[in-house]
């Protein structure tokens, strides 16, 4: 299986702050890179898909980027709605894996 | 609007077995795969199968090979997913995805509807 490996696993930010997540995979997953959004007691929503595609109607501070084996999230001008916990996704192997996910806390 | 809408909280002893339901609307039922993922208290996701809605084929993860079975009923657009045997690992909550694909430069699977959510609590 994948391994996805997300660093850091905890974030302290501020309103207005920008601040950048990253994901390692244990093997070459080209653009099968995918991040979700979720919150206490919701389902997780989709945020980008193919490493830097953003979803429909979520806002375009939320970036991403990278390639292979290491991808990145970066969240400018935070807000406030946007603490909650992130998670990196694979879907290059038939077994989908997800990151172990980053708390982003004020 | 696309919707997944799951059965509720189920509370069942060690050994018992479970099934949810996920019920989707708002798109082509037979054109999306569904996955089923769980998430243990505090926990990260777990990938547990897919079904193919068109002809019913299924894929497992190996480690609930015996003890997991996905249906579907395309009369009524709803997915099915009973587990066996339930230890008190297996409680958690469990979501229905449907899973969609993006193809060219950049190409991905990804899962773009979620269902609610069903807590299933292993206890004896």
């Amino acid at each position: 299986d994948i391994r996805m490996t997300q660093s850091p696993s905890s974030l302290s930010a501020s309103v207005g702050d920008r601040i950048t997540i990253t994901c390692r995979a244990s093997l070459n997953i080209r653009t099968y890179l995918n991040w979700y959004q979720q919150k206490p007691g919701k389902a997780p929503k989709l945020l980008i898909y193919a490493v830097s595609s953003l979803q429909s109607e979520v806002p375009s501070r939320f970036t991403g980027s990278g390639s292979g084996t290491e991808f990145t999230l970066t969240i400018s001008n935070l807000q406030p709605e946007d603490f909650a916990t992130y998670y990196c996704q694979q879907t290059f192997s038939t077994i989908y894996s997800f990151g172990q996910g980053t708390k982003l806390e004020i | 609007q696309v919707e997944l809408v799951q059965s509720g909280a189920e509370v069942k002893k060690p050994g018992a077995s479970v099934t949810i339901s996920c019920k989707a609307s708002g798109y082509n039922f037979t054109t999306y795969p569904i996955h089923w993922v769980r998430q243990a208290p505090g926990q990260g996701f777990e990938w547990m199968g897919i079904i193919n809605p068109t002809d019913g084929s299924t894929s497992y993860a190996q480690k609930q090979q015996g003890r997991i079975s996905m249906t579907r009923d395309t009369s009524t657009d709803t997915l099915y997913m009973e587990l066996r045997s339930l230890r008190s690992e297996d409680t958690a909550v469990y979501y229905c995805v449907r899973r969609s694909v993006v193809w060219g430069v950049l190409t991905s699977y990804y899962f773009d509807f979620w269902g609610q959510g069903t807590l299933v609590t292993v206890s004896s």
